[in-house]
């Protein structure tokens, strides 16, 4: 089956420590998208990466790194320079065939930073 | 810039009773529009698209009709199940014929229903 694996699902961690999360698809998709999602609100775009070795900067991307060694994998790290991370945090890919543009969701990974 | 704006939640249903949740949008070029449904502690599932005007999108009982006239692109469905409780989320992508387009989402519309 294809889809897009995010783990893990729920991630603990003490304030003042980095964390990375994991993000992988099988679907064969150039682009790849890091999401923030916070309590009653939309989706944040994070990072975005169009094709391996290349991303940009989404709306909040402060706090944050990616790498995309892969066209699978597009990891993000959560950095203790994020003043709030505490999130439901949502990877997604999509094709860029113009005209086909939407995006996949893998599942999440709730974090909580204490 | 582009934006989307749905109705206020949270939306209470009784089974069987119809569905609308309004969907608004402002956009600078021909964007496709979605609707994203999120279940609890879950991810977002596509749930239908329209990538042109008069396009109807469905899927599972849910249609939506792209209206350029209005910018609007309501979500509506005949009959509600206790198992369509979810939060949804319209968006839209302007690509304006590029290889990539930013997802701009609503707020998302929480949708009870009670048996």
């Amino acid at each position: 089956d294809g889809g897009i694996t995010q783990s893990p699902k729920y991630l603990f961690r003490k304030e003042g420590q980095n964390v990375t999360l994991s993000c992988e698809q099988n679907l064969n998709h150039d682009a790849m998208y890091w999401y923030r999602q916070d309590p009653g609100q939309g989706l944040r775009l994070i990072y975005y990466s169009q094709i391996v070795n290349d991303f940009q900067k989404g709306d909040i991307a402060e706090g944050y790194s990616v790498s995309r060694e892969k066209k699978e994998s597009f990891p993000l790290t959560v950095t203790s320079a994020q003043k709030n991370p505490t999130a439901f945090y949502l990877c997604a890919s999509s094709t860029t065939l113009i005209g086909r543009h939407e995006q996949y969701f893998g599942p999440g990974t709730r974090l909580t930073v204490t | 810039g582009n934006s989307v704006t749905q109705m206020e939640g949270p939306v209470t249903l009784s089974e069987e009773a119809f569905l609308t949740i309004n969907c608004t949008y402002t956009a600078t070029g021909y964007p496709s529009l979605f609707w994203y449904v999120q279940y609890p502690g879950e991810g977002l599932q596509l749930l239908l698209k329209a990538t042109k005007a008069d396009d109807k999108g469905s899927n599972k009982g849910f249609e939506a009709t792209y209206r350029k006239e209005t910018t609007s692109f309501h979500l509506e469905k005949g009959s509600v199940q206790v198992s369509d409780s979810a939060v949804y989320f319209c968006a839209l992508i302007d690509a304006g014929g590029t290889s990539y387009g930013k997802l701009t989402f609503g707020q998302g519309t929480i949708l009870t229903v009670h048996p």
